[in-house]
């Protein structure tokens, strides 16, 4: 089976702090995906990856980026970390001919 | 741009009984999937079931089917013998088949399902 696993279930941080997400798949998928995930709202595309090193704006990227040195792990990095910022971030990666597969989800809270 | 929209927020099935979960989408694409996710309480996002926009017959698995009308840009779930299992939030997406940006899938806002015993 394909696992995606994300680096934390819950995490605590303060305004301002540089925030590491990570996310490790185990398939060789090519492509990568960063979602965030907040009531009433679904969840929306912050950024992608569909190499290493290769990665697109998706439709909510301001205040993140991400990092893929290696295929298998996708980072999301928030600069400064801020309230706003709290949510559900999800991970996901597929390949050609298969569907995304998930990770389980870091809930982040800014404090 | 593509949208998915799914206008019920939450819908309620009695153990044993029939649920439609509703999602209409908006696309200028002729060729593309739609998808009905699950996320229980654990968080982790379970494919439910894919339809393929160029196939007619409507997908099925097991107890989950979908009723697919691609002129109407309508893509029901129908979830027969509900189960307590089956309590989740469902999420209709979308996703291109190919070309620029085909990797990304577009959610609809969700629909929480609870299941009375």
């Amino acid at each position: 089976d394909v696992k995606v696993t994300q680096s934390s279930r819950y995490l605590v941080k303060r305004t301002g702090e540089k925030v590491f997400l990570e996310c490790v798949q185990d398939m060789d998928h090519e492509n990568m995906f960063w979602y965030r995930q907040d009531p009433g709202l679904g969840l929306r595309l912050i950024y992608f990856s569909y190499d290493v090193k290769m990665k697109e704006k998706g439709d909510i990227p301001e205040g993140y980026s991400v990092s893929r040195e290696k295929k298998e792990r996708f980072s999301l990095i928030l600069e400064s970390a801020s309230t706003n910022q709290t949510s559900m971030y999800l991970c996901a990666s597929r390949t050609q001919g298969t569907e995304a597969f998930f990770g389980q989800g870091t809930r982040l809270t800014v404090v | 741009a593509q949208t998915v929209t799914q206008s019920q927020p939450e819908m309620s099935v009695q153990e044993a009984e029939t649920v439609t979960l509703s999602c209409t989408y908006d696309t200028s694409e002729s060729d593309y999937y739609l998808f009905w996710y699950k996320q229980p309480p654990s968080r982790q996002m379970i494919l439910v079931i894919r339809q393929e926009a160029y196939k007619q017959q409507n997908a099925t698995e097991n107890r989950f089917s979908v009723n697919f009308q691609k002129a109407a840009k309508s893509f029901s779930l129908k979830i027969s013998d509900s189960q307590l299992g089956d309590a989740a939030m469902y999420f209709c997406a979308y996703r291109r088949r190919s070309g620029g940006s085909n990797y990304k899938l577009t959610f609809g806002k969700g629909t929480l399902l609870t299941v009375n015993p």
